[in-house]
């Protein structure tokens, strides 16, 4: 079974430069979230899909982030313009959930280690 | 408000030594508590979780115990081994409200 599948797996990009992070959920699961990972702030919750539709994006930091989900095996979060504060690891999580509560393993993918100069 | 606290670390142990990661939470309702585990250069992954009061989850060794009364849910292997050194979160799900909650994350080293 795939797990959860997130490119690219490493992104090294100029302060300004837009960032495009993508993630492919497990296939049936109609949950998503996108995790923010630094030392300082740990992981944070940015944004939570339930059936492609943004649930919860309280967590998102600014403008300058948005996140899609077009269907049910694919979604976006981008960073336009990118800065050095964002670099951190992005996470993108799915899971199964019904009426749009969460349910309670999510299966995380290996993460985009992103690094903005 | 709902939180999880966990003890800081990192925490460091030799081979076969007897582990303990404490987490404590503060909820409204009952929430389910969870332990996630990441390896080094990987995602988070589900290593144990209890859904009630006085449950236990267990898995590869380590065990923890839904404790109402403490509000805890402490994270314990009686020998660890050197595979078992990452990062260990605590998490906690609020049903009612639709919420989950990670702690900062506690990292183990377990020395051969």
């Amino acid at each position: 079974d795939a797990g959860v599948i997130q490119s690219p797996r490493h992104e090294v990009t100029e302060m300004g430069q837009e960032v495009t992070l993508r993630c492919k959920p497990i296939s049936g699961h109609n949950s998503l979230f996108w995790y923010r990972q630094t030392m300082m702030r740990g992981l944070e919750l940015l944004i939570y899909f339930n059936n492609n539709v943004p649930i919860d994006d309280s967590g998102m930091p600014e403008d300058r982030f948005s996140a899609k989900m077009p269907n049910a095996s694919f979604s976006t979060l981008k960073i336009q313009p990118s800065e050095p504060r964002d670099s951190a690891v992005y996470f993108c999580a799915s899971s199964s959930a019904s009426g749009g509560k969460y349910q309670e393993t999510q299966y995380f993918g290996p993460g985009t280690r992103l690094l903005v100069l | 408000g709902d939180s999880v606290t966990q003890m800081e670390g990192p925490v460091t142990l030799s081979e076969e030594a007897f582990l303990t990661i404490n987490c404590t939470y503060t909820a409204t309702g009952y929430p389910s508590l969870f332990w996630y585990v990441q390896y080094p250069g990987e995602g988070l992954q589900l290593l144990l979780k209890a859904t009630k009061a006085d449950d236990k989850g267990s898995n590869k060794g380590f065990e923890a115990t839904y404790r109402k009364e403490t509000t805890s849910f402490h994270l314990e292997k009686g020998s660890v081994q050197v595979s078992d050194s990452a990062v260990y979160f605590c998490a906690l799900l609020l049903h009612n409200f639709n919420k989950f909650y990670f702690g900062s994350g506690t990292k183990l080293n377990v020395k051969p």
